[in-house]
């Protein structure tokens, strides 16, 4: 495997289920970052893991909740969501430093029904 | 607070032929970086190009170039001899240059159609 990982790449899920989402980085960076990308709107930074600490929690509801056991992996543990949470959850990494760029993986489409 | 503008949410563009997205930002910030990603219909977002603002000099990948006009915070994307591959979501990007941040702000994408 090379880049960003994400599994599941499809989801499907009621509002009383608990999933997780999972990525996985193989370039050896030490960020690692949870978007998401809903219909028509920009995508939303929702958490930031600097050396496996969070650095941001961008005023994500409780309900998304993320977690980085080391610098390599990241998840987003998900609880009792709402139908508009369905979206696009896009996980990135980079390496900290002011010129690194994020690289993406290829994205985890939820439906929440 | 900064935010990132791509005023056309369709452009279409004759395959072979040169299309040039359009963005803009605001900032009170010195130092930033942009950047242009592409998305196609795989949802896999890859990066295009991207650009210092301390650098004068334009970016350039390839067929794939940068009008960068710092005073009017202006950042288009420049893609030459369009091919199929090149259909896809466009994306610009700013992120400021500040160590440990690396929050990125987007804007609302442009579709790129490429016309056989």
């Amino acid at each position: 495997e090379t880049g960003v990982t994400q599994t599941p790449r499809h989801l499907v899920m009621g509002m009383t289920n608990k999933k997780s989402l999972k990525c996985e980085q193989h370039l050896g960076h030490n960020a690692m970052y949870w978007y998401k990308q809903s219909a028509k709107k920009p995508l939303e930074l929702m958490f930031v893991y600097n050396f496996k600490e969070q650095t941001e929690n961008n005023s994500v509801p409780s309900r998304f909740s993320p977690e980085c056991p080391n610098s390599s992996h990241l998840f987003l543990h998900l609880h009792t969501l709402q139908p508009e949470d369905s979206a696009l959850y896009l996980c990135a990494s980079s390496q900290i430093g002011a010129q690194e760029t994020q690289y993406f993986g290829p994205g985890t489409r939820l439906l929440v029904l | 607070a900064q935010t990132v503008t791509q005023s056309q949410p369709e452009m279409s563009v004759q395959e072979a032929e040169t299309v040039t997205l359009s963005c803009t930002y605001d900032t009170s910030e010195s130092d930033y970086y942009l950047f242009w990603y592409k998305q196609p219909p795989s949802r896999q977002m890859i990066l295009v190009i991207r650009q210092e603002a301390y650098k004068q000099q334009n970016a350039t990948e390839n067929r794939f170039s940068v009008n960068f006009q710092k005073a009017a915070k202006s950042f288009s994307l420049k893609i030459s001899d369009s091919q199929l591959g090149d259909a896809a979501m466009y994306f610009c990007a700013y992120r400021i240059s500040n160590f440990g941040n690396e929050k990125l702000t987007f804007g609302t994408g442009t579709r790129l159609t490429i016309i056989p």
